[in-house]
């Protein structure tokens, strides 16, 4: 299994300004992950964060909105940059388990309020 | 491309059984997942499917036929803390690292 942590939990901000989302990980992992959930809706994955390399973003995101950074094994950030309304959602950190190759496993995620 | 498709919403009576149904399409399968969610929470790991046939776990049992690309997500003997979203997700791609998640079921479990 792994242990996920997440910092804030939740947080309101203005527009224009951005917010930093931490996830540390109890344990070393090569990938992680960032989701979004907006209200009401499903997961979507963002980007893969690599150790020592550059994250993949997925269709519709862009690193000039949403930097990340990967400086270990076990920690990464998510920047929500020049935030809007549109930006409200729970930002969820993500790992597979370690010692598995299928179990994926989620933080408790960062509830995000953009006014 | 992904296109995950699941009921919305169901109801069920407490000691009832619910079948949650999740068909898909893919161009890369590397398993299929149910994960829950209540409400405020983050997704809990149900069930990993990757070979055709019946996971049973417990009070949950997960089916898949990828052939049909088409799975179902079975709870049986329903107790009132499984109401919750179910969440089917796909994994694809050749190093299978990406999960598409379909738009989830909301399941409430009535007295």
């Amino acid at each position: 299994s792994a242990v996920i942590s997440q910092k804030p939990s939740r947080d309101i901000c203005q527009r224009g300004t951005s917010l930093t989302i931490q996830c540390q990980v109890d344990s070393q992992v090569t990938m992680m992950f960032w989701y979004r959930q907006q209200p009401g809706q499903s997961l979507t994955l963002i980007a893969t964060a690599n150790q020592g390399s550059e994250a993949t973003y997925e269709s519709g995101f862009v690193i000039d909105k949403f930097p990340i950074s990967r400086p270990n094994l076990t920690f990464s950030t998510l920047t929500v940059s020049n935030m809007s309304p549109e930006d409200s959602s729970i930002y969820l950190c993500s790992v597979f388990g370690t010692g598995s190759s299928y179990e994926q496993y989620f933080g408790p995620g960062t509830r995000l309020t953009v006014t | 491309g992904q296109n995950i498709d699941q009921p919305t919403e169901m109801t069920a009576t407490e000691g009832a059984i619910v079948q949650i149904n999740c068909t898909y399409q893919t161009s890369g399968f590397n398993g299929l997942f149910w994960y829950q969610q209540h409400a405020g929470e983050a997704p809990t790991f149900l069930s990993y499917n990757v070979l055709d046939g019946l996971e049973e776990k417990g009070r949950f049992s997960s089916f898949l036929s990828r052939s049909k690309g088409y799975s179902y997500l079975l709870l049986k003997e329903l107790q009132m803390k499984d109401s919750a979203s179910y969440l089917c997700a796909v994994r694809e791609g050749a190093a299978g690292n990406k999960l598409t998640f379909g738009g989830g079921t909301r399941v409430l479990v009535k007295p």
